[in-house]
């Protein structure tokens, strides 16, 4: 079975462009999650995406959006970049099978460095 | 204070030893705790997840837990430097139905040959 994809896997851009990042997740796993991990805060959750609808959302200012397509793929769009977003943004996607804890599986993630 | 705190290290230790690599929290709602590895350009994976206070055992890999001291562990025996890596803690509470993650900030290994 495929992992977790992303792409792309390297972007550079510039304070006040916007940026949208996919995620491919496990066949069969509806829900994705989405993260930012910087050295300094560790992973901090952004938002929980489950058949199409957000479910979660953390502490993230509303310059940072997602949506799920029909076919579980979800994407990430940041507008109006700042330094301070420059991060690997990592997807993950879960079977949800239990409905407690699953485990999460990880795509490799998105390094977006802010110029 | 954050919820979950970890040393970020490094941690530099030789080929064959043992490390102990800890996570200390506050909230005392949280029921699942897990250890995540993340080598580098690579997304985290899970390695151990408990419930209940005690050791869990994995080959040359233990949880520890103990929820009164709000203080969770893992030990890797006779290290390699394959388990080079950065270790994350996490730990889920329910909130509103949904299992809240929140991760610690991830203890970076590395293992001497």
């Amino acid at each position: 079975k495929a992992g977790v994809t992303q792409t792309p896997r390297y972007l550079i851009k510039t304070r006040g462009q916007q940026v949208t990042l996919s995620c491919s997740p496990i066949s069969g796993h509806r829900s994705v999650s989405w993260y930012q991990q910087t050295p300094g805060q560790g992973l901090q959750f952004l938002f929980e995406y489950f058949s199409e609808t957000q479910r979660n959302k953390g502490n993230f200012p509303g310059r940072f959006s997602g949506r799920q397509f029909s076919n579980s793929r979800s994407e990430m769009n940041v507008s109006t970049l700042e330094l301070g977003d420059s991060a690997l943004y990592l997807c993950a996607s879960s079977p949800l099978t239990s409905g407690v804890a699953d485990e999460q599986f990880f795509g490799p993630g998105t390094r977006l460095t802010v110029l | 204070q954050k919820e979950v705190e970890q040393d970020p290290g490094p941690l530099s230790v030789p080929e064959g030893a043992i490390v102990s690599l800890n996570c200390t929290y506050s909230n005392s709602a949280f029921q699942y705790f897990m250890w995540y590895r993340q080598y580098s350009r690579k997304g985290p994976e899970l390695l151990m997840y408990t419930y209940s206070s005690g050791n869990k055992e994995d080959g040359r890999f233990t949880a520890q837990v103990d929820k009164s001291s709000k203080y969770i562990s893992l030990f890797i025996r006779d290290s390699q430097p394959s388990d080079s890596a950065t270790y994350l803690c996490a730990m889920t509470l329910n909130s509103g139905g949904y299992q809240k993650v929140t991760f610690g900030t991830g203890t970076k290994l590395q293992v001497i040959p």
